[in-house]
């Protein structure tokens, strides 16, 4: 029974350029959260999806980042333009609904940003 | 604002001692709380955790304690092992929300053998 599956697991990209994340929820999963993890900031919210719509997107910044769900296999977070402070940890979790705190986390991307 | 407040920080113990991490929050329409520990290169795992209509939950060696009235909870993991050397992040939700998760800061533990 695989779990969240996230790429890549690292990431170096120089400032400006584009980085593309990719999350694979666990199958039957309607849920998928996005978060983004640092040592300074912690365990950030940054969206959500449930059954591919978007939920809340309240944690994201809103110039430069994006996230979409084009099916029920597969989640997508972009972030343009990258900058030094969009270093971390992105982690996606999934969920059977998301009326519940049972997320399952993938082991995350982790995005440097030279 | 930090909604979630966990301490200590960090906190050692010895093999076979009990570890207790702390946590408050300040949102009254929080009413789920789950924690969560994460070890190095990997993504947090659900551990434990309770509604707000109970004041206890045990699994095994772990233990939430629920004070509503004082919006605080607490972990005690019974007869710590090395093995429970890992972060563990506190974190809330309500129901009457977005479901969306806030979690703490986390405190790190170490198990000395």
């Amino acid at each position: 029974n695989a779990g969240v599956i996230q790429t890549p697991r690292h990431k170096v990209t120089g400032k400006g350029q584009e980085a593309t994340l990719w999350c694979e929820p666990i199958s039957g999963h309607s849920a998928v959260f996005w978060y983004r993890q640092t040592i300074v900031q912690g365990l950030e919210f940054l969206t959500y999806f449930r059954n591919q719509a978007p939920i809340d997107d309240s944690g994201m910044p809103k110039e430069r980042f994006s996230a979409q769900m084009p099916n029920q296999s597969h989640s997508t977070l972009k972030i343009q333009s990258t900058q030094p402070q969009d270093s971390a940890v992105y982690l996606c979790a999934s969920s059977q609904t998301s009326n519940t705190g049972q997320l399952y986390f993938g082991e995350g991307s982790k995005l440097t940003v030279l | 604002q930090q909604q979630v407040r966990q301490s200590p920080q960090s906190l050692t113990v010895w093999e076979g001692e009990t570890a207790i991490l702390n946590c408050s929050y300040e949102n009254s329409a929080f009413d789920y709380f789950p924690w969560y520990q994460q070890f190095p290169g990997e993504g947090p795992a659900l551990l434990i955790s309770i509604l707000s209509v109970s004041d206890k939950k045990e699994d095994g060696r772990f233990t939430i304690f629920f004070n509503k009235r004082e919006k605080k909870l607490s972990l005690h993991i019974a007869d710590s092992q090395p093995g429970d050397s890992a972060t563990y992040f506190c974190a809330a939700s309500s129901s009457s929300g977005s479901w969306q998760l806030i979690f703490g800061s986390g405190t790190q533990l170490t198990v000395m053998p």
